[in-house]
């Protein structure tokens, strides 16, 4: 049971530059959220999703896209990479009903953005 | 707007110390509150989770209580350890949703001297 596994763990990108970050999960969880991470900063909530095929936008979801075609994977893409998305992400899941659970997280993608 | 505050954002003591971080939210229409462990480069960990109707959670040296009333939270450390020395965060989950999204805290970095 790996739980929840990122890739890549680092990245280098050229402004205007694309990529997907990898997440995921092998514990079945419904639930599933990417959070941005800036330096001496909390967590804030980019997308989440509640089940396989939905989806639904966070605190700073500009500049991203998600999808969600297995309960396992949930994928996230950067399009068109900016300075400003220079910041560590973190995937996460929950089990059954996200409020009322704990989340599990990946170790995360450091990503900077040239 | 919720908003999730930790004071202070760092903090060294002596080993064998008792400790208290603290944290302050202002929307008191929480589902629960949560406290994670974030070692460098390292993902998180959750440590307690208070549901909205609990005051207090204990697990081995560490207790998070909570007082909704008044917006806080603390997370006591016995004895403290080097061991311990990591970025604490607490986040809270919005009563008005049922998703699980979070609400950070900036976190409280704890250094432990031997």
């Amino acid at each position: 049971n790996a739980g929840v596994t990122q890739t890549p763990k680092f990245r280098i990108l050229k402004i205007g530059q694309s990529m997907t970050l990898q997440c995921t999960q092998d514990m079945n969880h419904n639930y599933m959220y990417w959070y941005r991470q800036d330096p001496g900063m909390g967590l804030k909530l980019i997308y989440y999703s509640v089940g396989a095929g939905i989806t639904d936008k966070g605190e700073v979801p500009n500049g991203y896209n998600v999808s969600r075609s297995t309960t396992e994977d949930f994928p996230l893409r950067l399009e068109l990479a900016a300075p400003s998305q220079t910041s560590v992400y973190f995937c996460a899941s929950s089990p059954r009903q996200g409020a009322k659970d704990t989340q599990y997280f990946g170790p995360g993608t450091r990503l900077t953005v040239l | 707007k919720q908003e999730v505050t930790q004071i202070p954002a760092a903090l060294s003591v002596p080993e064998g110390e008792n400790l208290v971080l603290n944290c302050s939210f202002t929307d008191s229409a929480i589902y629960n509150l949560q406290w994670f462990r974030q070692d460098p480069g390292k993902g998180l960990t959750s440590l307690l989770l208070i549901q909205s109707s609990q005051r207090e959670q204990t697990s081995g040296r560490l207790n998070a209580s909570l007082d909704k009333s008044s917006g806080r939270s603390t997370l006591y450390i016995a004895a403290s350890q080097p061991g311990d020395s990591a970025t604490y965060l607490c986040a809270v989950n919005l009563s008005s949703s049922n998703t699980g999204k979070l609400i950070f805290g900036q976190g409280t970095t704890l250094q432990v001297k031997p």
